[in-house]
This record gives C-alpha cells, sequence and structure tokens, in this order.
C-alpha cells in the first residue's frame, strides 16, 4: 500500500527560528516529489518542487534522499505567516516515463505554528 | 494564473439525494481530480481523468461517479448520498508532464 508519512506535530516555534520537517514515502519507484502547504480552511497549494540535488525558494530549503526514501522541508528566519499546514507529496509514476495513473499521493499533514 | 472553480463552497444534502459537484479549470489542463479530506485521515483520491471521456479509480471510489465531457470540466457525482460522505471535497487539475496539481477552493458538503 502506499504510504506517506509526516509527523502530524503541531509544531510551536517561535518567530524567527529555524524548523524542519521529514517525510518518509514506501514506494520507491517515486519520481516526483512535491511540498504543498495548506492554511485553516482553505486548499493546498504548491510550496515548491523536491529535486534530487536539493532545491531553495528563498527561506525554504527542500531535500530528497531517494536511498533512505524520506524528503525534509527547512524553514529559515520563520515568520508568523509561516502557520499552516505543510503536505509532503509523492508521485509514484512519472507519465512521461509510461508510467501508471495512480495519481498524487499525500501525506496527513504537519501542522506548523509560529509564534510572536 | 491557473483558475479552478468549484460550483459550491458549501452544500447541504439529505441521505439518499443525488449530489453533482462541478469543477472547471481554464489552463487547458489535461489532468483532473477529484479528492475528499477528513480530520486524521488527509487527502484521498477518489477519481481521476487524463483525457476527455476518460476517467480512472482512485483509492476510494465507492459511493462515487465521474463525468468528463469537455476537457475543463470535471464532474463528481454522489449516485446516492449517504452520512459517511460528509466531507470536504476538493477539485484539482494539473499539467501532464510533473504533475503539479492546482487546486480549486472546496466544497464542504453536509449530508443530513
Amino acid at each position: 500500500r502506499k504510504e506517506v508519512e509526516q509527523d502530524p506535530g503541531p509544531f510551536n516555534v517561535p518567530e524567527g527560528a529555524t524548523v524542519a520537517f521529514n517525510c518518509t514515502y514506501s514506494n520507491s519507484a517515486s519520481q516526483s516529489f512535491f511540498w504543498y502547504r495548506q492554511d485553516c480552511r482553505k486548499e493546498p497549494k504548491l510550496l515548491m518542487s523536491v529535486y534530487s540535488s536539493g532545491n531553495e525558494d528563498g527561506r525554504f530549503t527542500a531535500q530528497l534522499n531517494r536511498a533512505s526514501q524520506y524528503i525534509s522541508l527547512l524553514i529559515r528566519d520563520s515568520k508568523l505567516s509561516d502557520s499552516a499546514t505543510y503536505l509532503c507529496v509523492v508521485n509514484p509514476f512519472n507519465r512521461r516515463s509510461g508510467g501508471g495513473a495512480d495519481g498524487l499521493t499525500f501525506g496527513k499533514g504537519t501542522h506548523l505554528i509560529i509564534q510572536p | 494564473d491557473v483558475k479552478v472553480t468549484q460550483s459550491s463552497r458549501y452544500l447541504v444534502k439529505r441521505t439518499g439525494e443525488k449530489v453533482f459537484l462541478e469543477c472547471v479549470q481554464d489552463m487547458d489542463h489535461e489532468n483532473m481530480f477529484w479528492y475528499r479530506q477528513d480530520p486524521g485521515l488527509g487527502l484521498r483520491l477518489i477519481y481521476f481523468s487524463y483525457d476527455v471521456k476518460m476517467k480512472e479509480k482512485g483509492d476510494i471510489p465507492e459511493g462515487y461517479s465521474v463525468s468528463r465531457e469537455k476537457k475543463e470540466r470535471f464532474s463528481l457525482i454522489l449516485e446516492s448520498a449517504s452520512t459517511n460522505q460528509t466531507s470536504m471535497y476538493l477539485c484539482a487539475s494539473g499539467m501532464g508532464d510533473q504533475e503539479t496539481q492546482y487546486f480549486g477552493p472546496g466544497t464542504r458538503l453536509l449530508v443530513l
């Protein structure tokens, strides 16, 4: 059974601190990886894709470890507006490779609260 | 900007009613998806479609059907609503190559 596991939190973090989340996935054939952000009572929105070489977008850094099958998200200099639920998302197949059509698999999310 | 719209933000229906949830995207995306989101269970895929008139079952298709007559529109149908279908329903669309998905605002359905 395909699974994406995340610590649900909540993570209570003071403003300005650095916080990191991990996520593990069980399907070793997974090929695409993402972090989504979901605010309370809103829809999920793409935060960033995760590449094998690691990637950075401002205060956010995402990394992928294929050997250990985990993905991480690091947030530096956290802001009050970073408070949200962060969803780890895995795509088991890539249609360009002619793989199957399973869609995305979402973790249940990690709840982050930035405190003033 | 990608825009995905859903026909209703809030819906209240009675057990046994037939319910239609509509989703429209304006970016010519091939792929469209229906999820439901419940506390403690996360997002679960109900059905998806990679082309007009094409549909594939997701993880929890029981009690649901879908229709994709036009590329921009993907409908979720509850043939006979039940109380355990009370949930937040999220539609998404995406590009064919990278599978990034863009979500609509969601429909909160209450079945009494």
